[in-house]
């Protein structure tokens, strides 16, 4: 079983900063099978990244995955207000279970 | 357009059982996973299980091994999971989730059902 360790846990941050938050699994992911969302209060998470790199349909370039192995990095590279939110990585690897970090809170400063 | 629709909020008591359901609609139930994620107040996601294109075949997480079952109804495209010997800690907010077409992680999610358990 993969199990997923995001840090740090609390990052405060003012808009136009850069975000870099960090995901560490227990083990390789394989085939890069590494997913991001974002979930902001009351709402389901929206996916982010796919396979480490690959946005989503309809997310903007200020957000970009990064990493290998089992050391994973989501960048945020100018904050804007609606940015602040919780963040999960999320590994589908080849076998369950599918297990997702702990999250990343992004506050503003 | 793509969409899981969930079931409505449950209250439920210590013991009891719940069944959330989802139905999907914009495609075909058959070509693809289905997972099911909850989330505690306050707390972060936790996957819980997955149910394969053709129903045959489920994988749980093993925190609720014996306690949960996902199934599926091909005839009204809708997904089921039941969680059976309901405790406090299962108070949450249960999501089922699909992958999308070109991006394998879970782009689609239904709103979400609260589970309530309390004596």
């Amino acid at each position: 079983e993969i199990v997923l360790t995001q840090s740090p846990g609390t990052l405060s941050l003012s808009p136009g900063e850069r975000a870099t938050l960090s995901c560490r699994a227990s083990q390789s992911v394989s085939s890069s099978h590494l997913a991001w969302y974002q979930q902001k209060p009351g709402q389901a998470p929206r996916l982010l990244m796919y396979e480490v790199s690959s946005r989503a349909t309809g997310i903007p370039d200020r957000f970009s995955g990064s990493g290998s192995g089992a050391d994973f990095t989501l960048t945020i590279s100018r904050l804007e207000p609606e940015d602040f939110a919780v963040y999960y990585c999320h590994q589908y690897d080849s076998s369950p279970p599918y297990n997702f970090g702990q999250g990343t809170k992004l506050e503003i400063k | 357009q793509v969409q899981l629709v969930q079931s409505g909020a449950e209250v439920k008591k210590p013991g009891a059982s719940v069944k959330v359901s989802c139905k999907a609609s914009g495609y075909t139930l058959s070509n693809y996973f289905m997972h099911w994620v909850r989330q505690a107040p306050g707390q972060g996601l936790e996957w819980m299980g997955i149910i394969s294109p053709s129903g045959t075949s489920t994988s749980y997480a093993q925190n609720f091994q014996g306690r949960v079952t996902v199934t599926r109804d091909t005839s009204t495209s809708t997904v089921y999971m039941e969680l059976s010997s309901l405790r406090s800690e299962d108070t949450a907010v249960y999501y089922c989730a699909r992958r999308g077409v070109t991006a394998p992680g879970l782009e689609y999610w239904g709103q979400g059902t609260l589970v309530t358990v309390s004596s």
